[in-house]
């Protein structure tokens, strides 16, 4: 089965400071992976996803994440955070060998973004 | 809005009864996914629906509890003789095809 850790359980910065969160993975195939946001008092919000191509994604809100295969990494980052970004995300992958979709989640990591 | 929805948003129950929760995908969409999230965790896959088939279910899935979705459309997960540590978040989420899930905002459980 595969496993996704995230590593920074809380993240705390000022606004403007940069933002890289990280996220690893664990599974020997080809994968597709994700990035989902939760602002407080809602639901999950797809924030980026790579499937094939370039490695670097960009997303909604000017994320962007990286797809680095041989360190089984998809680190998130944001050049310049706002208070605004205070959220939780969660880092997902999926089989792309499988027709099934299922995905698996990393534990979060909720963000605190100071004014 | 035609995104998922899920009803009830939320439902306290005494242990030992049953609860039913209903997901409604956005429309076009073929695939369905119930999700199950505890505080500190993310979302635990349980199970998945192709159109009305369902085709996975995970080992987290115990004997009480049952899925369905008749003619492809909304989805209702059961949850029968409901235990305290049934106690969650249940998210649905909908894709179409393997382009990405988009969830509901989640049905919370509590179980006394």
């Amino acid at each position: 089965a595969q496993s996704v850790s995230q590593h920074n359980h809380h993240v705390i910065l000022s606004e403007a400071a940069s933002l890289e969160l990280g996220c690893n993975y664990s599974y020997g195939g080809t994968v597709n992976l994700f990035w989902y946001v939760q602002y407080p008092g809602q639901h999950l919000q797809l924030l980026l996803k790579y499937f094939s191509g370039d490695p670097l994604v960009k997303g909604i809100k000017g994320f962007e994440a990286e797809f680095i295969k041989s360190k089984f990494s998809f680190n998130l980052r944001k050049p310049s955070v706002q208070w605004s970004d205070t959220a939780e995300y969660f880092c997902a992958v999926n089989d792309r060998g499988s027709t099934l979709g299922r995905l698996y989640f990393g534990r979060g990591t909720q963000l605190t973004v100071w004014p | 809005d035609t995104g998922v929805s899920q009803n009830p948003r939320h439902k306290i129950t005494k242990r030992g009864q049953n609860v039913t929760f209903r997901c409604d995908p956005i429309s076009e969409h073929n695939r369905l996914y119930w999700y199950r999230q505890t505080l500190g965790q993310g979302p635990e896959f349980l199970t998945y629906f192709q159109n009305e088939a369902q085709l996975e279910k995970s080992r987290l899935l115990s004997d009480r509890f049952s899925a369905e979705r008749p003619k492809g459309s909304f989805s209702t997960l059961e949850i029968q003789r409901t235990e305290q540590g049934d106690s969650a978040m249940y998210l649905c989420a909908s894709s179409l095809r393997d382009r990405g899930q988009f969830f509901g905002p989640g049905t919370r459980l509590t179980v006394l």
